[in-house]
């Protein structure tokens, strides 16, 4: 079993649908989580960090289900410029920080 | 403040032969950790320079191997390289704050294509 798991994907959706991303991890000792985006033949950029009581920046919301060891990303409102693959990454501390990413999830928002 | 850099942005070699890709982190940023993407799947974890010794290593073969410099600045170095080589190589440049929080920043990346 892959240690950082994320839906298949592609999403395909219309503009202003709602779409919601998910990833699994399977080490109970990860501390720490992102989302990042990768634009297609670039680099990853941090979209979000994903705490346990949920956060939101504007149409963006992260959750974060420690026993269920389960993170989600959700997108309100697509805009045709939120297409991009989008990587569940997790930070599992040992004797130094050990940084997992997910395969990734595409989306494209179709006009 | 100049973010991640790499050099070069592309590059073509054929198979045995050796290559070079060099990075520079952020300023203020003490760790480099390297990563190679093939098409369509994540960033795979090569390995982590900090303080000029490889901290950690990821699951790859000897055939890959690294350097970090004074200045933080590092280099990657695949030797006979071979077909399954082609990907893209990213360089990502990280430090704890003094709050803890992780943070870490990629550079642009160097294609390699191996022929």
């Amino acid at each position: 079993r892959k240690e950082v798991e994320q839906d298949p994907g592609p999403f395909n959706v219309p503009e202003g649908a709602t779409v919601a991303f998910n990833c699994t991890y399977s080490n109970s000792a990860s501390q720490s989580f992102f989302w990042y985006r990768q634009d297609c033949r670039k680099e990853p950029k941090l979209l979000m960090s994903v705490y346990s009581s949920g956060n939101e920046d504007g149409r963006f919301t992260a959750q974060l289900n420690r026993a269920s060891q389960y993170i989600s990303l959700l997108i309100r409102d697509s805009k045709l410029s939120d297409s991009a693959t989008y990587l569940c990454v997790v930070i599992v501390k040992t004797s130094y920080d050990k940084v997992i990413f997910g395969p990734g999830t595409s989306l494209s928002v179709i006009p | 403040d100049a973010g991640v850099t790499q050099s070069p942005t592309h590059l073509i070699k054929t198979r045995g032969q050796q290559v070079t890709l060099r990075c520079s982190p952020k300023s203020g940023h003490d760790t480099v950790s390297w990563y190679q993407q093939a098409l369509g799947q994540g960033p795979q974890f090569i390995f982590q320079y900090y303080e000029e010794e490889e901290r950690q290593r990821g699951n790859f073969p000897d055939r890959f191997s690294g350097h970090q410099f004074p200045n933080y600045s590092s280099e990657l170095n695949v030797n006979a390289l071979l077909l399954g080589d082609s990907a893209l190589y990213l360089c990502a440049s990280s430090l704890v704050t003094s709050g803890g929080t992780y943070e870490q920043y990629f550079g642009p990346g160097t294609r390699l294509t191996v022929t």
